[in-house]
């Protein structure tokens, strides 16, 4: 299964870019790329999800190089109601599919 | 309309003691899984079912036993309670295997559980 890593946290302010970057080198050819957001006490809320290039909803855009060992994903004009821990997953659609959750990014966002 | 509903959402109890947790999920997935999160934050998965046959099991004490009466339900029952035990319990499903479409997993609220 593919490993991921992330910075443990991150900080920001109001209104600015944010972009948190994902290393998943061993990536298989059938994986997806998705993105969790984790408010606390609540569950684990999906973002986005992509294979390739780039993938933008109302949310956030999520950028993968043509590589694909490693992602990005970019959550414009941050409120602090962004503050969460951001969560990177890698894998495939078949139902073996185990949902492996890493440490997480801590993104505090402060006004 | 709640899409993955657990209860109940606190559970304080003391050790030794057997509990329950249910789970039900309307929106026609076929898996079901069981997730804990302990004090650092950690998600680790427990279980994965997939149309009511266990799939996954990560080496879960035998203490913990899931059920799987039909595919909207996954309830998650725990024999002889022990401290260790507590954390938070979430319960998540996603429409995973044939003609899946997304990896989207929806998750439940949480259930904290203290064992004294």
């Amino acid at each position: 299964l593919a490993k991921t890593t992330q910075p443990i946290s991150m900080d920001s302010y109001e209104g600015q870019e944010v972009n948190i970057t994902c290393s998943h080198n061993n990536i298989a050819t059938n994986d997806y790329i998705t993105w969790y957001q984790q408010f606390p006490s609540q569950g684990p809320r999906f973002i986005i999800q992509g294979y390739k290039t780039k993938v933008t909803n109302e949310v956030a855009s999520l950028f993968i190089p043509a590589d694909r060992k490693s992602s990005t994903l970019s959550l414009p004009r941050v409120s602090l109601s962004d503050t969460a821990v951001y969560y990177c997953l890698v894998g495939g659609m078949d139902s073996s599919y185990k949902l492996i959750f890493g440490s997480g990014t801590r993104l505090l966002v402060r006004p | 309309d709640t899409a993955v509903s657990q209860t109940p959402k606190y559970l304080v109890t003391q050790m030794g003691n057997d509990k329950s947790i249910k789970c039900e999920q309307n929106l026609g997935h076929d898996t079901m899984y069981w997730y804990k999160q302990d004090s650092k934050k950690f998600l680790k998965i427990m279980f994965s079912y997939n149309n009511k046959e266990l799939i996954i099991n990560e080496t879960v004490p035998n203490r913990f036993s899931p059920k799987s009466p039909d595919k909207a339900h996954l309830n998650l029952h725990i024999n002889s309670l022990e401290l260790g035990d507590s954390a938070v319990y979430f319960c998540a499903s996603s429409q995973q295997g044939q003609g899946a479409q997304s990896t989207e997993a929806f998750f439940g609220q949480g259930t904290r559980l203290t064992v004294v």
